[in-house]
This record gives C-alpha cells, sequence and structure tokens, in this order.
C-alpha cells in the first residue's frame, strides 16, 4: 500500500467548531487532493495541492481551507463545522501529472 | 465547467458475463483518463489508465476504450467475478493536476 495516512479516521463534532484533517504521507509525492463522498454524488475535489504552499480550489471548496507546509502533510480544515460538511473524506496523493494517484482510507466526519 | 459523468449508476451482470461501464467527460483538453475501483468501507484503488494519444489499453482482465469524437471512455470487464462487485469510477486528470472524478457505477454480480 502506498504510504498515506489519513487522521483521524473518525469524529464526531458539534456545528460551528472548527476541525482539522490530516494527510501525512511518505511517498514523497508532489501532488496531494482532498475529496469529500456523498451518497449520489461520487467523488468531489475540495482543495488540491500542487507543491509546497501551493494549493488551488476544487469543485466544493466553500468552508474549506487547505495547508500544505511540507510535503508530506496535507491539512483540511473547516472552520466552523456545519452538518451538510458530514461526510466521508478522502486524501489522495500522486507523483506527477498523469500518473495514478493513491488514496487514503477515508476519515468519518459527522457534525451534530 | 469541467465535468465527468457516468451513463448509468448501477449495473447487475452474471457471473461470468463481461461487464461495461461507460463514462462521459466535457473538458475536451483532458489528456489522462483513470479508472478505480471501490470497495465499500475503503478508498478507491487504481485499476487501469489510458493516455489521449490512445483509443484502447488492456489491462488483465479490463480493457479501457476511449472516444475522444464523442468525449466517452468505457471499461470492459472480462469473465467477470463476484470480486469484482463495487463502486466503479471515471476520473480525468486534467493539464495541472486536477483530478476530477465521475460519479460512480456499482457493479453487482449474481452468481
Amino acid at each position: 500500500d502506498a504510504g498515506i495516512t489519513q487522521s483521524p479516521r473518525h469524529k464526531v463534532t458539534e456545528t460551528g467548531t472548527p476541525v482539522t484533517l490530516r494527510c501525512h504521507q511518505t511517498e514523497n509525492h508532489r501532488y496531494m487532493y482532498w475529496y469529500r463522498q456523498d451518497p449520489g454524488h461520487g467523488l468531489r475535489l475540495i482543495h488540491y495541492s500542487y507543491g509546497v504552499k501551493d494549493t488551488d480550489k476544487g469543485e466544493v471548496s466553500d468552508g474549506y481551507s487547505v495547508s500544505r507546509s511540507k510535503t508530506e502533510d496535507f491539512l483540511l480544515t473547516l472552520e466552523s463545522a456545519t452538518s451538510s460538511q458530514t461526510s466521508v473524506y478522502f486524501c489522495a496523493i500522486k507523483g506527477n501529472m498523469n500518473t495514478e494517484a493513491f488514496f487514503g482510507q477515508g476519515t468519518r466526519l459527522t457534525v451534530v | 465547467g469541467e465535468s465527468v459523468g457516468l451513463h448509468l449508476p448501477t449495473l447487475s451482470v452474471q457471473e461470468g458475463d463481461n461487464s461495461i461501464i461507460n463514462c462521459a467527460y466535457s473538458n475536451s483538453a483532458s489528456d489522462y483518463f483513470i479508472w478505480y475501483k471501490q470497495e465499500s468501507g475503503k478508498g478507491p484503488q487504481f485499476i487501469i489508465d489510458i493516455r489521449s494519444n490512445m483509443d484502447k489499453r488492456q489491462g488483465q482482465r479490463v480493457t479501457v476504450l476511449l472516444n475522444k469524437t464523442v468525449k466517452h471512455l468505457s471499461l470492459q470487464i472480462a469473465a467477470t467475478q463476484p470480486g469484482d462487485s463495487a463502486v466503479y469510477f471515471c476520473a480525468d486528470d486534467n493539464q495541472g493536476g486536477k483530478l476530477i472524478f465521475g460519479q460512480g457505477t456499482e457493479l453487482s454480480v449474481k452468481p
């Protein structure tokens, strides 16, 4: 398996609280991604990074921010969690353009 | 904007039959496509990819076809087995490394 770890794997939080999810890789891959997966919507790109401190928005970036201060870590922050952000979040890494991406095991986030 | 879509949300096949999963894309500048398989409770796993300078690529029991004229690709699984039951996604890795997924097709294999 690719060296990619998501933490935490499960989290329950209250509406209005900040939440940070972490994606850690040991592959020294350039690209890192955050997706959310909801029934009927497949995988939707939230934000992605193409290098340290280089990030860009995806399809559903509102309410989310990211940071990548070093190659191995990509953090996803919900500044003020809402119930609509209840979802399964996946991180992915990719070495170069036009190569396959590898996924983490996912983080199940519940906002109550 | 760009999008990647699938024609059918579910597909049911008999064990031993061939399966065909279809996908349409909208970005004519896209030059790399990937198929992923996701089993319940797990992250997606790479199956096969194809670049835009190819029309067909074969792997072990899987074939991907790309029709750039109509912006359509398909995944063919030969002699489908119960272990093939999963959700299948096509993905579009367009220029800049932005990786966009379709909604997925759930494949169910009947014994």
